[in-house]
């Protein structure tokens, strides 16, 4: 069974503070790994990473992928209260387009 | 960039009845999307994956005969709730992969509530 595991669940943190999401995974036929945000509604991509030590960098938010160690990071530098929210993890495997997301992470970012 | 809609973002329904919800792609032709459901203070859980022109891949635990999904065009899916029952009550959110990629772009979702 393909599982995708993040890390912390919940991160309170200060405006300004710089913060590391972590997310592993363990799938079968692994083909790319997405970052996802969700505030209120439904989820906005973020990143798609499908090469290892390939950084992706957007604004604030970089995220890089290690296919030997199963894991990704995703970066947020100088956060700001509009950074709130829950970041999913998903991995995507298999050859029918089949997305496993993880829990997520709630990060709070206060002023 | 890729945007996906959903009608309607509410419902509320009685007990018995059948509900539909509409998943577009309106920049993209999507040959595969996907049905979530989400629970309060939960993530997604994926029911179902539907490709255009053939019959929907359900996960486990997903009663096909009661979520009715049909992909008719590259750019249309329907998920039709059928006989809701309150424990049917959740946010529903489709998602769309533009044809050879794996990125999903989400719809703003349904929020059902069943009486």
């Amino acid at each position: 069974e393909d599982k995708v595991v993040q890390s912390p669940l919940s991160l309170v943190v200060h405006e300004g503070d710089t913060v590391t999401l972590n997310c592993s995974y363990e799938v079968t036929n692994f083909r790319s790994l997405l970052w996802y945000k969700q505030e209120k509604k439904a989820p906005t991509f973020l990143f798609m990473l499908t090469s290892s030590g390939i950084e992706k960098k957007s604004g604030r938010l970089s995220s890089i992928l290690d296919k030997k160690e199963l894991f990704s990071i995703l970066n947020i530098t100088a956060t700001q209260t509009g950074d709130s929210a829950i970041y999913l993890c998903a991995v995507s495997s298999g050859g029918y387009q089949k997305v496993t997301f993880g829990i997520g992470t709630k990060l709070q970012v206060i002023p | 960039g890729a945007v996906v809609s959903q009608h309607p973002s509410r419902v509320i329904c009685k007990s018995g009845t059948s509900v539909k919800i509409e998943c577009r792609s309106l920049d993209f032709q999507a040959t595969t999307m996907f049905w979530y459901r989400q629970f309060p203070k939960q993530s997604l859980m994926l029911m179902a994956t539907s490709n255009e022109g053939s019959k929907a891949t359900y996960e486990q635990g997903v009663e096909k005969d009661k979520f009715l999904i049909n992909h008719a065009s590259l750019t249309l899916s329907t998920l039709t709730v059928t006989s809701a029952h309150p424990e049917d009550s959740s946010f529903y959110i489709c998602s769309a992969s533009e044809t050879g990629t794996d990125t999903q772009y989400f719809g703003p979702g349904t929020r059902l509530t069943v009486l």
